[in-house]
């Protein structure tokens, strides 16, 4: 079992929709967990973290999470085209900033 | 966020050459900055973590002598690939961030090997 794991997709959502991303993580201690953004070609782009059981909201973004159920998900409202991007969800075990990455679920907001 | 700058963006370099990526942590100081390698395709694999003033810290199937970490100050971080092969064209992306919490990434170095 990967440490962390999410679907690869794609996850083809319409314009104006809302894309809905999971992530599950095995190691129950983990502490820290993280979504990126990366567009191809380029470096992930920090856009939500969460720590505590529950919904967090930022903008257009909501990240939620389940420490019992050992996930994490990503909600995108009025999925935008420039959206379409690979979404990678990351969990810190411990103190630190060393993250462990899931393989990533691409995007795709069709017009 | 905190503003991680790595360069050259883009290297393509002849095989058995030596190819260094310099990372500077720009508005944070970085005791720790973290190397990581994407495949196309792929996620990101974490290859080491580099210590200021003392030596990296290597995942497992990760070559040491091949992939040299200088982290001589708080805010530069430099990896070289030596002797490269073609198996080691990947993206090459640092990562650092403050407070020990949110981790922001260098803009990455796309490394070709012929």
């Amino acid at each position: 079992q990967k440490e962390v794991e999410q679907n690869s997709g794609p996850l083809s959502v319409p314009e104006g929709a809302i894309a809905s991303l999971n992530c599950t993580y095995s190691d129950r201690g983990s502490q820290s967990f993280f979504w990126y953004r990366q567009y191809s070609g380029k470096s992930p782009e920090l856009i939500m973290f969460i720590y505590s059981n529950g919904d967090k909201e930022d903008g257009r973004f909501t990240a939620q999470l389940n420490k019992a159920s050992q996930y994490v998900s990503l909600l995108i409202r009025d999925s935008q085209p420039s959206d379409s991007a690979t979404y990678l969800c990351a969990v810190n075990k411990a103190a630190g900033n060393k993250l462990t990455f899931g393989g990533g679920t691409r995007v795709l907001v069709k017009p | 966020g905190a503003v991680v700058s790595q360069h050259p963006s883009r290297v393509i370099c002849k095989s058995g050459t030596s190819v260094k990526i310099e990372c500077r942590s720009l508005d944070f100081q970085a005791t720790t900055m973290f190397w990581y390698r994407q495949f196309p395709k792929q996620s990101l694999m974490l290859m080491a973590t580099s210590n200021e003033g003392s030596k990296a810290t290597y995942e497992q199937g990760v070559e040491k002598d091949k992939f040299l970490i200088n982290h001589a100050s708080l805010t530069l971080s430099t990896l070289t690939v030596t002797s490269a092969h073609p198996e080691d064209s990947s993206f090459y992306i640092c990562a650092g961030g403050e407070h020990n919490e949110k981790l922001f990434f260098g803009s990455g170095t796309q490394l070709s090997v012929l």
